[in-house]
């Protein structure tokens, strides 16, 4: 079947150090990865997405990875600051098809000072 | 985003009340969208709507209904509320696409308890 899923469901991190957030997934027909942040209170925001003919896209201070190959998504965010406190959330998306955006469960990640 | 906002954004209930949430958005999207958040669990789509004239059916549709009521507003409806639809309500809202994903903007989400 189909499914996202988290590795681990919380993260604490040193502020300043990098984060690595995973996501495993199993429908290899996934068309775009995409990794959400939400915080307290509020409503996902869009982070970073990747095509599924893609292995690395980087934004400002956050890496997403993709490897098909194990079916394994990461976020990685560089030196990780108090205001990346959240959840992550990775998400599939098969082209322009609603139905088919699927949502992981989440992982907390939390910046020890 | 303040550009998508939803009200309410608290709602206690009790069962077998008829609820409705409405979603109202300024980003000029055509693509509108409901979705459900329960406890350490990920997004689930309740129903979505590609303009005004098409309403879709989600995930996990039974027990609510929508409405279009035009391009900037969509509302779901609980007609029978039920203790297991306590839960975090979010709509959302995107460009049109065509072979390409397009970002989806959320809004600040809506609480309901149903008792």
């Amino acid at each position: 079947g189909e499914s996202v899923g988290l590795h681990l469901p919380t993260l604490s991190v040193q502020e300043g150090d990098n984060s690595i957030i995973n996501c495993a997934y199993s429908n290899s027909a996934s068309d775009y990865f995409i990794w959400y942040k939400q915080e307290s209170g509020k409503g996902p925001q869009f982070i970073i997405d990747i095509r599924s003919n893609m292995d690395k896209r980087q934004g400002q201070r956050v890496t997403v990875l993709l490897n098909k190959t194990v079916k394994h998504l990461s976020l990685q965010i560089a030196a990780t600051q108090p205001g990346d406190s959240a959840v992550y959330f990775c998400a599939e998306n098969k082209g322009s098809s609603a139905s088919k955006i699927i949502f992981g469960s989440g992982t907390r990640l939390s910046i020890r000072p | 985003d303040a550009d998508v906002t939803q009200t309410p954004r608290n709602r206690i209930t009790k069962t077998g009340k008829r609820i409705m949430l409405e979603c109202s958005q300024t980003k000029g999207h055509d693509r509108m969208y409901w979705y459900r958040q329960d406890p350490g669990l990920g997004l689930r789509l309740i129903y979505y709507s590609f303009d005004v004239k098409d309403i879709n059916k989600g995930e996990i549709s039974d027990g609510y209904s929508v409405s279009r009521q035009a391009q900037a507003k969509f509302s779901l409806s609980l007609e029978s509320a039920i203790p297991n639809q306590t839960a975090l309500y979010f709509c959302a809202t995107s460009d049109r696409g065509e072979s390409s994903y397009n970002e989806q903007f959320f809004g600040p989400g809506t609480r309901l308890t149903v008792l």
